[in-house]
C-alpha cells in the first residue's frame, strides 16, 4: 500500500477554482485508476489509463480532466470546481487492469464550497 | 454496460456467526470476481478473488463462491470478529481489462 500516494488528503476549494489531485505509484504498474466515492452510490470511475499518454473516459468523466505523461504518475484536475463535485477521490492502479487486484491510494477528501 | 446488484445492503450479526453478501452481475462475460473490504475511513482492499473456471475458493474464514449459470458470487465470512465490520463490494468487470463496475457495498456490522 505505500506504493500509491495521493496528494492533497484534504482540500477545501470554492466553486470555480481549478483543482488537481496528485496519485503517485512506485510500481510501474500499466493500468491507473480514478474513482469517487459517494454516500448511496459505491465507487464510480471517472477515468482510467492503460499507459502513460493511453487515457479514457469511465462512469462520470463530466468536469474532469487527466493526463499521464509519466507512468507512475496519474493527476486528476478538476477545472471549475462545483459542489456536487465534493467527494472522497481514490486514485487506484494495476498491473492488468480489471483483471487482477487494484492497489488504492490512501483518498483526497475534497470539500468544494 | 455492466451492472453489478449487491444484497444486503446492510448487515449485522453477532460475533461468531457467519455472514454471507451475495452478488448478481448482468454481463456473461464477466470472468474475474474480486472482493473488496472497506474499513470506515480507509481505504478499499483487496481481500479475496475468485476466476471463472474456478467454482470456490477459501482463504482462512473468508470464502468466495462462484454460479455462472445464475450470473451471482457470494462471500462467506464465518466466525465474524468485530474487525470483520466494513463495507464490503464486489465490482464486476464484464469481462473488460480496465473498468470495475462497483455496487452500491454491503455495511457489515458484528456486534460483540
Amino acid at each position: 500500500d505505500a506504493g500509491i500516494t495521493q496528494s492533497p488528503r484534504y482540500k477545501i476549494t470554492e466553486t470555480g477554482r481549478q483543482v488537481t489531485l496528485m496519485c503517485h505509484q512506485t510500481w510501474s504498474h500499466s493500468y491507473m485508476f480514478w474513482y469517487r466515492q459517494d454516500l448511496g452510490h459505491g465507487l464510480r470511475l471517472i477515468y482510467y489509463s492503460a499507459a502513460a499518454d493511453i487515457t479514457d473516459k469511465g462512469e462520470v468523466p463530466d468536469g474532469y480532466v487527466v493526463s499521464r505523461s509519466k507512468t507512475e504518475n496519474f493527476p486528476l484536475t478538476l477545472e471549475s470546481a462545483t459542489r456536487s463535485q465534493t467527494s472522497v477521490y481514490f486514485c487506484a492502479s494495476s498491473g492488468l487492469g480489471a483483471q487482477e487486484t487494484q492497489y488504492f491510494g490512501p483518498g483526497t477528501r475534497l470539500l468544494v464550497l | 454496460g455492466e451492472n453489478v446488484e449487491q444484497h444486503p445492503s446492510t448487515l449485522s450479526v453477532q460475533e461468531g456467526d457467519s455472514a454471507v453478501i451475495k452478488c448478481t452481475y448482468s454481463d456473461s462475460a464477466s470472468n474475474y470476481f474480486p472482493w473488496y473490504k472497506q474499513e470506515l475511513g480507509k481505504r478499499p482492499q483487496l481481500i479475496i478473488d475468485i476466476r471463472s473456471n474456478v467454482g470456490e475458493k477459501k482463504d482462512q474464514r473468508i470464502a468466495v463462491t462462484l454460479n455462472k449459470t445464475a450470473k451471482h458470487f457470494s462471500l462467506h465470512i464465518t466466525e465474524t470478529q468485530p474487525e470483520d465490520s466494513a463495507v464490503y463490494f464486489c465490482p464486476s468487470s464484464g469481462g473488460s481489462n480496465y473498468k470495475l463496475t462497483f455496487g452500491k457495498g454491503t455495511l457489515l456490522t458484528v456486534n460483540p
